[in-house]
C-alpha cells in the first residue's frame, strides 16, 4: 500500500542546533516528494519537491532534502534553526492523478 | 491578497446542523481539492474538481458534498453536522496546465467544530 511515514510526533531542537526531519515512502514507483511546512493559523506551503536528478534538493528559507530511494526516504535538513522554524512539517507523496498522501506531521518545537 | 481563501476561518455548530465551507482562489487554476486535517493522521482528501463539470470523491467524502459553482469557487458542505466532522478543513488549488498539476497551493484552513 502506498504510504508516508513521518516517525516523530513531535521534535524539539534548540535554536542555532542542526534539525533533521525523518521521513519514509511506500510507493512503487519514482516518486514525486514534496515538504511542507504549516504555521500556526497557516495553510500549508510547499518547501521543497523533488521529481529527479539530484536526490539532494534546496528549498525555501535554508531547508534542504536528501532523496535516497535504497532507504525509501526523504528527510528533511536544515543547519541551523531559528525560533521563526517553530511549525508542523509535512512530508508528502504525488502518486499521480489527482492523488498526493500526506504524512502524519512532525511538529518541530523550537527552545531558546 | 490571498490567492487561496476560505470562509469562514472559524465555525462552531451543534450536531444536525447545515454548514457550508467556502473556498475562492485567484490563481486560475483548474483543479480544487477538500481536505481535512485531523491530529496525528495528516491532511485527508474529501473531495476533488478538475474543472467545473468534474467532481469527484476523494478517501473520506461520506456525510460531505461539494459544488463547483465556477472555477474560482469550490464550496463544501455538510448537510448534518456530526461531531467526529470536528477538524481543520483545508482547500487547495493546482494547475493542469503548466504540467505541473501535484504542486498544490493551500487556503489558510477553517476550523470547524461540532458540539
Amino acid at each position: 500500500a502506498q504510504s508516508v511515514t513521518q516517525p516523530d510526533i513531535h521534535i524539539t531542537v534548540s535554536e542555532g542546533a542542526s534539525l533533521e526531519l525523518r521521513c519514509n515512502y511506500s510507493y512503487g514507483a519514482t516518486p514525486y516528494l514534496f515538504w511542507y511546512v504549516q504555521s500556526p493559523g497557516q495553510g500549508l506551503q510547499l518547501l521543497l519537491k523533488y521529481f529527479s536528478g539530484d536526490t539532494l534538493v534546496q528549498g525555501i528559507k535554508g531547508f534542504e532534502a536528501e532523496f535516497k530511494r535504497s532507504q525509501s526516504s526523504f528527510n528533511l535538513r536544515k543547519p541551523s534553526v531559528h525560533w521563526s522554524d517553530a511549525a508542523e512539517y509535512f512530508c508528502a507523496v504525488y502518486t499521480g492523478g489527482f492523488k498526493t498522501i500526506f504524512g502524519a506531521g512532525t511538529r518541530l518545537f523550537v527552545k531558546a | 491578497d490571498a490567492d487561496v481563501t476560505q470562509t469562514p476561518r472559524n465555525r462552531i455548530t451543534k450536531t444536525g446542523k447545515r454548514i457550508m465551507l467556502e473556498c475562492s482562489q485567484t490563481k486560475g487554476h483548474d483543479r480544487m481539492y477538500w481536505y481535512r486535517q485531523d491530529p496525528g493522521l495528516g491532511l485527508r482528501l474529501i473531495y476533488y474538481s478538475f474543472d467545473v463539470k468534474d467532481i469527484n470523491k476523494g478517501e473520506i467524502s461520506d456525510g460531505y458534498s461539494v459544488s463547483r459553482q465556477a472555477q474560482a469557487k469550490f464550496s463544501l458542505s455538510l448537510e448534518s453536522a456530526i461531531p467526529n466532522q470536528t477538524a481543520l478543513y483545508f482547500c487547495a488549488t493546482s494547475d493542469s496546465g503548466t504540467g505541473e498539476e501535484y504542486e498544490q497551493y493551500f487556503g489558510p484552513g477553517t476550523r470547524l467544530t461540532v458540539t
